[in-house]
């Protein structure tokens, strides 16, 4: 069964800390994406991948950074936690490019409490 | 940049009513898809519409498109409690790098 795996499900940080959330992918899928999720805000795209190494800023970057070292592994990394990202993460991937019609698929989420 | 935007925000209907929620977006695109999202999950793919078809149908789902006023519906007919979720439309960036999702419609459905 194909999936996108984020590593946690629920996790409480400190402001200040440096914080990881990893999301890992079994489809050998190019593209890669982080959002996050607010209420009545929707989804907001922070950063996203089309291959390894690289990556593109998304509508919402500030105070975030990503690695992608391995196809299969997306990181997002809050640099110096606020309580402003206090938030619902959402990764997903997809094998082409959204353009030509692909669809996402999501993992379950991290929801994360900035304290 | 939000680009699709649902109506209603909210929406409470009684099982075995039909439910329509609208999506509005601003640029050209090629394709739109509706995305399901159950009460503190990741989202699901539901179903994608292309540019050049009007009406789509899976199961109990239809999606109409109509490119001329820059809307979609989604009709989930005979509603059943277990429709209670969050649904969300998307669309390409323009880059079509991305998708883009509006803020999506709540809708509770009561037995």
């Amino acid at each position: 069964d194909v999936k996108v795996t984020q590593s946690s499900r629920y996790l409480v940080k400190r402001t200040g800390e440096k914080v990881f959330l990893e999301c890992v992918q079994d489809m050998d899928h190019e593209n890669m994406f982080w959002y996050r999720q607010d209420p009545g805000l929707g989804l907001r795209l922070i950063y996203f991948s089309y291959d390894v190494k690289m990556k593109e800023k998304g509508d919402i970057p500030e105070g975030y950074s990503v690695s992608r070292e391995k196809k299969e592994r997306f990181s997002l990394i809050l640099e110096s936690a606020s309580t402003n990202q206090t938030s619902m993460y959402l990764c997903a991937s997809s094998l082409r490019p959204m353009g030509l019609g692909e669809k996402l698929l999501f993992g379950s989420g991290t929801q994360l409490s900035v304290l | 940049s939000q680009q699709g935007e649902e109506d209603p925000q909210a929406l409470s209907i009684q099982e075995g009513e039909n439910a329509t929620m609208n999506c509005s977006y601003k640029t050209s695109i090629n394709n739109l898809q509706w995305y399901r999202q159950n009460s503190g999950r990741g989202l699901v793919h539901l179903i994608l519409i292309r540019s050049n078809e009007r009406e789509k149908h899976s199961g109990r789902l239809r999606v109409t498109l109509d490119t001329s006023k820059k809307s979609s519906s989604l009709l989930i007919t005979a509603s059943r409690a277990a429709d209670t979720a969050s649904y969300f439309c998307a669309t390409a960036n323009q880059a079509g790098t991305a998708l883009i999702f509006g803020k999506g419609t709540t809708l509770s459905v009561s037995s």
